[in-house]
């Protein structure tokens, strides 16, 4: 099975700052690499796939980049929508699907 | 817009089996670029891939809980169910529903439920 890590746990940032989260593989999991948002009581919604493609509907303020075992998603210009916390997850080997444990994205 | 919607009892004893069913509506479970699976979150931690179901009915499994876990799928009334046998405190969680693009390269979770909590506790 396939050890997603993140970090930080926790970063604080201002509003219109820039936040940079990290993400690592337990081995090379290629661009098979897939970032969510999840804000209290909702349901995560799909930010990123193949490591650095927004999917459909998604502001270009996020971006991902990374491939093998080291991926970084950016936001760009935080806006007050975005503190939330945010995983990641590989499909590259499965089953099973894994996910990072996360990185809780806050008001500094 | 596609929505996805579980339902199914909040609590269950322990030793017993948990049932939940996703309603999907706004399109079809039939498509045959996506899988159809479940995904749970303990309170206050991280997420926890369950496994996923075709409409075909072929379906892959979390190895670490494919003993007790059955995935099901009904096209009729465009629907696909979860079953946990044998729970204990240790199953209580946010359980999502969601589907799963099946395309190469991506294999990404593109829509999901809200959740539903489901308590293990006598």
């Amino acid at each position: 099975e396939i050890v997603m890590t993140q970090s930080p746990v926790t970063l604080s940032v201002s509003p219109g700052e820039r936040a940079t989260l990290s993400c690592r593989a337990s081995q090379s999991v290629s661009s098979n690499l897939a970032w969510y948002q999840q804000t209290p009581g909702q349901a995560p919604r799909l930010l990123i796939y193949g490591a650095s493609t927004r999917a459909t509907g998604i502001p270009a303020r996020f971006s991902g980049s990374g491939s093998g075992t080291e991926f970084t998603l950016t936001i760009s210009s935080l806006q007050s929508e975005d503190f939330a916390i945010y995983y990641c997850q590989q499909y590259n080997n499965w089953p099973p699907f894994t996910f990072g444990p996360g990185t809780k994205v806050g008001i500094k | 817009q596609l929505q996805l919607q579980e339902s199914g009892p909040g609590l269950v004893k322990p030793s017993e089996t948990l049932y939940l069913t996703c309603n999907v509506s706004g399109g079809s479970i039939s498509s045959s670029s996506y899988y159809w699976g479940w995904i749970r979150q303990p309170p206050g931690k991280g997420l926890e891939w369950i496994g996923s179901i075709y409409y075909s009915g072929s379906t892959y499994y979390n190895p670490s809980l494919k003993s007790r876990v059955t995935i099901s799928v009904d096209t009729s009334k465009n629907q696909f169910s979860l079953k946990v046998s044998s729970v204990t405190a240790a199953d209580t969680a946010v359980y999502h529903c969601a589907r799963r693009v099946d395309d190469y390269g991506n294999y990404s979770f593109d829509y999901w439920g809200q959740g539903t909590l489901v308590t293990v506790s006598s």
